[in-house]
């Protein structure tokens, strides 16, 4: 069954650092890979998706997150984060054994600081 | 942008009631799914559905549960007797084609309280 693990629960940067939040995940065939946001009080929202192609992806916000099929990771990164990224992320995977269905990750609450 | 709906935003309920989560996915989306999520933990996969059918389901997803798309716009989720454990927050999502092949377009949430 497929599994994604994310490492920080809990961050908080300063305005302007870097940020880069891990995911891992356990399936050993085709996956199709997502990040999530969820700012207090409202729905889930798509940063980012990966299916194929260029490994390294480019989302929304200026959000990026690079697959590394042999590290079977999908870390999220930003080079500078604003107060305006407070929320909770999260990974996600689909996979051809695994249906339609999406196994989330834990999540990562971050809190940027000002 | 198209948007999922979902209502109420919050309910509350009396163990042993039966409640029904209303959602209105996207209107040219044919994929839809329930998922929840309990306090402090991940979010879970608990439906499929397809073609006016079940598609998928989680363990979660028991005899208490039921879905049903009743007039062509509105996806509900039924929980039949509510217990203390199914206290959480229930998204629904739809898409346009497999979701691992489009992505998902994800609702506010139900945050239901049993007490």
């Amino acid at each position: 069954a497929q599994s994604v693990s994310q490492h920080n629960h809990h961050v908080i940067l300063s305005e302007a650092a870097s940020l880069e939040l891990g995911c891992n995940y356990s399936y050993g065939g085709t996956v199709n890979l997502f990040w999530y946001v969820q700012y207090p009080g409202q729905h889930l929202q798509l940063l980012l998706k990966y299916f194929s192609g260029d490994p390294l992806v480019k989302g929304i916000k200026g959000f990026e997150a690079e697959f590394i099929k042999s590290k079977f990771s999908f870390n999220l990164r930003k080079p500078s984060v604003q107060w305006s990224d407070t929320a909770e992320y999260f990974c996600a995977v689909t996979s051809t054994g695994g249906g339609n269905k999406l196994t989330f990750g834990t999540g990562t609450q971050l809190k940027v600081e000002l | 942008e198209p948007e999922v709906t979902q209502t109420p935003s919050h309910q509350v309920t009396q163990m042993g009631q039966e409640v029904i989560l209303r959602c209105v996915p996207i209107s040219n989306h044919l994929y839809f799914y329930w998922y929840r999520q309990i306090l402090g933990q991940k979010v879970e996969f608990l439906v499929s559905f397809y073609n006016n059918e079940i598609s998928e389901k989680s363990e979660i997803f028991d005899d208490q549960f039921s879905v049903e798309r009743p007039d062509g716009s509105n996806f509900t989720l039924k929980i039949r007797s509510t217990k203390l454990e199914d206290s959480a927050m229930y998204f629904c999502a739809s898409s346009p084609g497999p979701g691992g092949n489009y992505g998902y377009t994800f609702g506010s949430g139900t945050r239901l309280t049993v007490v």
